[in-house]
């Protein structure tokens, strides 16, 4: 059975950048798509975007420009960087394995941005 | 981006009811929603996909059905161990959204 676990600063300055990794185990990155997802306090769950093991990747058009994902087979692993984050970027940040309807998610990893 | 509307936020209920979650889209959607349950502390847990097939290893007192924009997720027999938020995915339309989640609470 698949586990993804999340794992980064917890704690991020403003306009600085957020970086993440996810870390699978029990399975490989090929030949699946990965999933980043976010849940700022007090709002609905927001989709980041996905990377395919081969590196191909796709972002939230609300977050596109802001948002670079990257992934690294031998270490199982595939990333998220988030550019120029502020106050509003402070949540619980989740890696998924899938596409549009991940089928295996990490615990969440709390990110709060502040100086 | 699509709106999924999702209610109530939260329920109580007894061990042994029949508990009923909706969600609304702003869109049609097909039927290319996705139901999801995080108890506390752990990682959201797939229940089911494309608005109605139970995932694999999902107790069947879980059920999906919709009715055009509507969708809605049934515990037929709630167990304590249920405690948790449950949430909405709509993938038919680029970016996948969510609904705002349900807490259901036994009484």
């Amino acid at each position: 059975q698949v586990q993804l676990q999340e794992s980064g600063p917890g704690l991020v300055k403003p306009s600085e950048t957020l970086s993440l990794n996810c870390s699978v185990s029990g399975g490989s990155l090929d030949p699946y798509y990965w999933s980043w997802i976010r849940q700022i306090p007090g709002k609905e769950l927001e989709f980041i975007g996905y990377i395919f093991y081969s590196g191909s990747a796709n972002y939230n058009p609300s977050l596109r420009g802001r948002v670079s994902m990257s992934v690294d087979t031998s270490k199982g692993q595939f990333s998220l960087n988030m550019r120029s984050v502020t106050a509003a970027d402070t949540g619980i940040y989740y890696c998924a394995r899938g596409r549009l309807q991940p089928d295996s998610w990490g615990q969440g990893a709390l990110v709060t941005v502040s100086s | 981006d699509v709106q999924m509307t999702q209610f109530p936020s939260v329920m109580s209920a007894s061990v042994g009811d029949r508990v009923t979650i909706t969600c609304r889209a702003s869109q049609a959607i097909s039927n290319s929603v996705a139901w999801y349950q995080q108890r506390p502390g752990k990682a959201p847990r797939l229940l089911i996909h494309s608005s109605s097939t139970l995932q694999s290893g999902v107790p069947p007192r879980f059920s999906g059905s919709s009715s055009g924009t509507e969708f809605s997720l049934t515990i037929s027999g709630l167990q304590r161990e249920d405690i948790g938020t449950y949430f909405c995915l709509q993938h038919n339309f680029y970016p996948p959204t969510f609904g705002r989640g349900t807490r259901v609470e036994v009484k």
